[in-house]
């Protein structure tokens, strides 16, 4: 029983196109993220919500639209892809927002994006 | 700023120990931790330290924090064909408690 599902896991697709990735957690977490990983491994953070609320929005271009139609769903919808967005998209999800724990994340499996 | 450095790779013979090392910038951080990455999957916690402790022991892994020169550092103990992954070092943010930060990852592999 997956707790954090992404889908699609594999993206092949044409420059200028719009994708979406969306992405389901079951461990009931009030915190949901999105991570871009590039090509050198590199893991920088994109979006993060909490509650349906958007947190954390870092130096991403307009064309990423993050979309939490509840606190289990986080979505990422990518509106004319460019060469550059090639790259693995990761989902996560945490229990606290602020406090004590430890925010440990909890990743998907991501989601293999690759702009022709 | 925040930033999180590890050097990107590190070959280590079967039954050694393997040490990867971490620098961070980021002093008032709350915890720091060590997540894995095996080959195409997400990350993983693999165990984390509060910022007012020295040292933690989980079996095989040690993990050392240095605050003064924000150095971190992850011992693993008899290193298996297993253990073969990407280490990140991850810190949470001083502008965001929910916002962790990572290092660049780095990939250990093991000779036989």
């Amino acid at each position: 029983d997956t707790a954090v599902s992404q889908t699609p896991k594999y993206l092949v697709t044409q420059m200028g196109n719009d994708k979406s990735i969306k992405c389901e957690q079951n461990l009931g977490h009030d915190t949901m993220y999105w991570y871009k990983q590039d090509s050198k491994k590199f893991l920088k953070i994109m979006f993060s919500y909490n509650n349906k609320e958007l947190i954390i929005n870092e130096t991403v271009p307009n064309r990423f639209s993050p979309k939490s139609p509840d606190k289990a769903h986080l979505n990422l919808h990518i509106n004319s892809l460019e060469l550059g967005d090639s790259a693995v998209y990761f989902c996560a999800s945490s229990q606290e927002q602020e406090g004590p724990g430890t925010g440990e994340l909890f990743f998907g499996e991501g989601s293999r994006l690759t702009v022709l | 700023g925040e930033d999180v450095e590890q050097s990107l790779f590190l070959s280590v013979r079967e039954g050694d120990s393997s040490v990867i090392n971490c620098t961070y910038t980021d002093s008032s951080s709350t915890y720091l931790y060590w997540y894995k990455q095996e080959p195409g999957a997400g990350l993983q916690l693999l165990t984390y330290i509060f910022s007012n402790m020295d040292m933690k022991q989980d079996q095989r892994l040690t993990v050392l924090l240095n605050k003064k020169d924000k150095h971190l550092s992850l011992r693993i103990a008899d290193t298996q064909t297993g253990d073969s992954a990407i280490y990140f070092c991850a810190e949470t943010a001083y502008s965001s408690a929910s916002k962790i930060i990572f290092g660049s990852g780095t990939r250990l592999s093991i000779r036989p």
